[in-house]
C-alpha cells in the first residue's frame, strides 16, 4: 500500500485560502471517513486539525476545514496567516493489509 | 491536561534491539475509549505508522514493520512501550508515541514531542 498522495508544496499570501489535496483509492480515502489532518513545525510533534474527514477537534481554528470528493480528501486553510506554515499530513484508515496509511506530506509556506 | 513522553536510548547499534517506553500522565491507560500508538519519522521524510495497542493488549501492527515489532502495555505503570528487532540504518528516525481516540483505526489525538533514534555503529 503506498502513501496518499499529497503535492509537495503549496504556497499563499497571507489572508488568502489554500487547498491541500490528499489523493487515495477506494480502499481508503474513498471507502471511509476515516480521514483527519495533521499539521507539523519544525523540530516538533504532530498536531490533529481534522479528524473524520470534516470534524475540527476543540482548540483548534475554524480557519480550518477539511471535506472530501470521491478518493481525494482536502484541507482547506482560509484567511492564511504566518503561523499556518508548516507541514501538513493526511492519514486514513485503508482496508488494505497495510491498515493506516499515511500522506506523502506538503510543505505550506506564506509568502 | 494529558502528556505523553518518550524515553529511551538515542542510540543503538545495527543488528540490536531498539526499546522505548511511553510514560503517559494526566490520565489512564486503561480507558476503554482509546487506543495508543507509534509513529516514526525518518529525519526529512515523511510519517509512518508502527502500530497500536489497546490496554487489554490487543495490538495491529504495520505489515511492512510487523516481523521486527512487538509493542506491550504495563497498565501498572501506565505506560506502553516498543521494541524493533535487528534494527538498521533505516530505523533511524524520530519516535513518537500518541493517543488514538475512537477505535485503533482513529485520529491521533495527543503526541509525545518524539525522541530520535539513531542506528549506528
Amino acid at each position: 500500500q503506498s502513501a496518499l498522495t499529497q503535492p509537495a508544496s503549496v504556497s499563499g499570501s497571507p489572508g488568502q485560502s489554500i487547498t491541500i489535496s490528499c489523493t487515495g483509492t477506494s480502499s481508503d480515502v474513498g471507502g471511509y471517513n476515516y480521514v483527519s489532518w495533521y499539521q507539523q513545525h519544525p523540530g516538533k510533534a504532530p498536531k490533529l486539525m481534522i479528524y473524520d474527514v470534516t470534524n475540527r477537534p476543540s482548540g483548534v481554528s475554524n480557519r480550518f476545514s477539511g471535506s472530501k470528493s470521491g478518493n481525494t480528501a482536502s484541507l482547506t486553510i482560509s484567511g492564511l496567516q504566518a503561523e499556518d506554515e508548516a507541514d501538513y499530513y493526511c492519514s486514513s484508515y485503508t482496508s488494505s493489509s497495510t491498515l493506516r496509511v499515511f500522506g506523502t506530506g506538503t510543505k505550506v509556506t506564506v509568502l | 491536561q494529558l502528556q505523553l513522553q518518550e524515553s529511551g536510548p538515542g542510540l543503538v547499534k545495527p543488528s540490536e534491539t531498539l526499546s522505548l517506553t511511553c510514560t503517559v500522565s494526566g490520565g489512564s491507560i486503561s480507558s476503554s475509549r482509546y487506543y495508543w500508538g507509534w509513529i516514526r519519522q525518518p529525519p526529512g521524510k515523511g510519517l509512518e505508522w508502527i502500530g497500536s495497542i489497546y490496554y487489554s493488549g490487543s495490538t495491529y501492527y504495520n505489515p511492512s514493520l510487523k516481523s521486527r515489532v512487538t509493542i506491550s502495555v504495563d497498565t501498572s505503570k501506565n505506560q506502553f512501550s516498543l521494541k524493533v528487532r535487528s534494527v538498521t540504518a533505516a530505523d533511524t528516525a524520530v519516535y513518537y508515541c500518541a493517543r488514538i481516540s475512537s477505535g485503533w483505526y482513529g485520529p491521533y489525538d495527543y503526541w509525545g514531542q518524539g525522541t530520535l533514534v539513531t542506528v549506528s555503529s
